[in-house]
């Protein structure tokens, strides 16, 4: 069983470039949740898939897009970058909709806007 | 104010001590999760409780519903316990499943 992986590990891009991150679910995962975590602060929910729709949404700009596919791996598209959008970027994956099942972390993608 | 909040935000230890960890929130819950997030970012799931105790080698988490209190505690601590801990909540209405929300961590020092 392999567990939650993301690509890549770090990312610089300039300011008002797109970029695109990805995230392999665990195997037997239908669900993802992405998350930014700014430096020194608990990371900050930005949406999540389930069966390839979106479920639910955090307190994100419409430029923050995401995509979950049939295999429920899941990308993460920001257009338009601000230099406030430097993070590190988690997903987790989770096996359905039941709030008691836990989530399993990938190792994030470091993204810095110059 | 945060709906998450843990204390101390740093601490640091010597090789062998107790070590406990707080976190208070605001909302109602469904589910209560300790993280361990290490250098370069990796989070690691410790617990996931939503009543009483769970113990896993040498950490030991309690969760008071009444009180909005959890705590972790560490016995017997080590240098590679050096991380830092997060406490996040499920909330117990509304929101989608993956809506966690997150304090914004303890780091722990454990020096030999």
């Amino acid at each position: 069983e392999t567990g939650v992986t993301q690509s890549p590990t770090h990312l610089i891009k300039t300011r008002g470039q797109q970029v695109t991150l990805r995230c392999s679910s665990q195997s037997g995962h239908n669900t993802v949740s992405w998350y930014q975590q700014a430096l020194g602060q608990g990371p900050q929910f930005i949406f999540q898939y389930y069966r390839e729709e979106e479920n639910g949404r955090g307190n994100f700009p419409p430029r923050f897009s995401g995509l979950q596919f049939p295999n429920y791996s899941s990308e993460l598209n920001v257009n338009a970058l601000e230099l406030d959008d430097s993070a590190l970027y988690l997903c987790a994956s989770s096996s359905g909709l039941v709030a008691y099942n836990e989530q399993f972390f990938g190792p994030g993608t470091r993204l810095t806007v110059l | 104010k945060n709906e998450v909040e843990q204390s101390p935000q740093n601490l640091t230890a010597q090789e062998g001590e107790f070590i406990t960890i707080n976190c208070s929130y605001s909302v109602g819950i469904s589910a209560l999760h300790w993280l361990q997030q290490h250098p370069g970012g990796g989070i690691v799931s410790l617990f996931m409780l939503s009543s009483g105790k769970k113990k896993h080698g040498r950490l030991i988490a309690t969760i008071n519903i009444q009180e909005k209190h959890s705590s972790l505690h560490i016995t017997a601590s080590h240098p590679r316990d050096s991380a830092v801990y997060i406490c996040a909540v499920r909330g117990a209405r509304g929101g989608s499943q993956g809506n966690l929300i997150f304090g914004k961590g303890t780091k722990l020092s454990v020096k030999p």
